[in-house]
């Protein structure tokens, strides 16, 4: 069964300043997909970045880059530049290709931004 | 384009009552699937529906049950109702069954007291 692990339960990071939040996954399959997802207070889930295993180029979506190191099953999610909108909880997501394509998350990791 | 729509945004239900939940799911998107989520916790999946057929199931008691309509509406139904039932209900909709990435509602937030 797959899992996905994020070991950093809260961050703290100043305006303007660069952050990194871990999430490493376990998992026997080759094709799959990764993806960061954002949950401010208001409770909706906002998808942040998403990443396919067969790609190798790592994706970047603006301030928001990852990561993803397939042979260490990690996938760590940068941000840039820090704005007080990015504080939330970040959600580390695993979806298979195969099956139910459901989506396995992490306990999550709140993201505190100083001002 | 109308994104993901649940109701009740929140209810309080009675340990022992049923509950039901609803979710409109975007435009054309034909794949619903469900979450709970804990507080302090990550989503966990319950169960997915593709064309009104259960697509699949976490592991979840079978008091908890869904229904996919034609317009690809969905609704989660919960029997008798636990205290640790309370938590926020999350649906997403997806385009795709095998590549589509989900798109998730505001959630509902259910108190069993």
């Amino acid at each position: 069964a797959q899992t996905v692990t994020q070991s950093q339960p809260e961050m703290s990071v100043q305006e303007a300043e660069t952050v990194t939040l871990s999430c490493t996954y376990d998992t026997s399959e080759s094709d799959y997909y990764l993806f960061w997802y954002k949950q401010p207070p208001s409770r909706q889930m906002i998808l942040v970045i998403r990443q396919e295993a067969y790609k190798q180029q790592n994706a970047t979506e603006n301030r928001f880059s990852v990561n993803f190191q397939k042979a260490a099953k990690s996938f760590s999610l940068k941000i840039s530049d820090s704005q007080l909108g990015d504080a939330a909880m970040y959600f580390c997501a695993y979806r298979t290709t195969s099956g139910t394509y459901k989506y396995i998350f992490g306990t999550g990791t709140r993201l505190k931004v100083l001002a | 384009e109308t994104g993901v729509t649940q109701s009740p945004t929140h209810l309080i239900k009675t340990r022992g009552q049923q509950v039901t939940l609803r979710c409109s799911s975007q435009s054309g998107h034909n794949t619903v699937s469900w979450y709970q989520q804990a507080l302090g916790q990550g989503p966990q999946f319950i169960f997915q529906y593709y064309r009104e057929e259960e697509n699949g199931r976490g592991n979840f008691p079978p008091r908890f049950s869904g229904l996919q309509f034609p317009n690809y509406s969905s609704e989660l139904n919960v029997n008798a109702l636990e205290l640790d039932d309370s938590a926020l209900y999350l649906c997403a909709s997806s385009l795709e069954r095998v590549r589509g990435e989900q798109y998730f509602g505001p959630g509902t937030r259910l108190t069993v007291t």
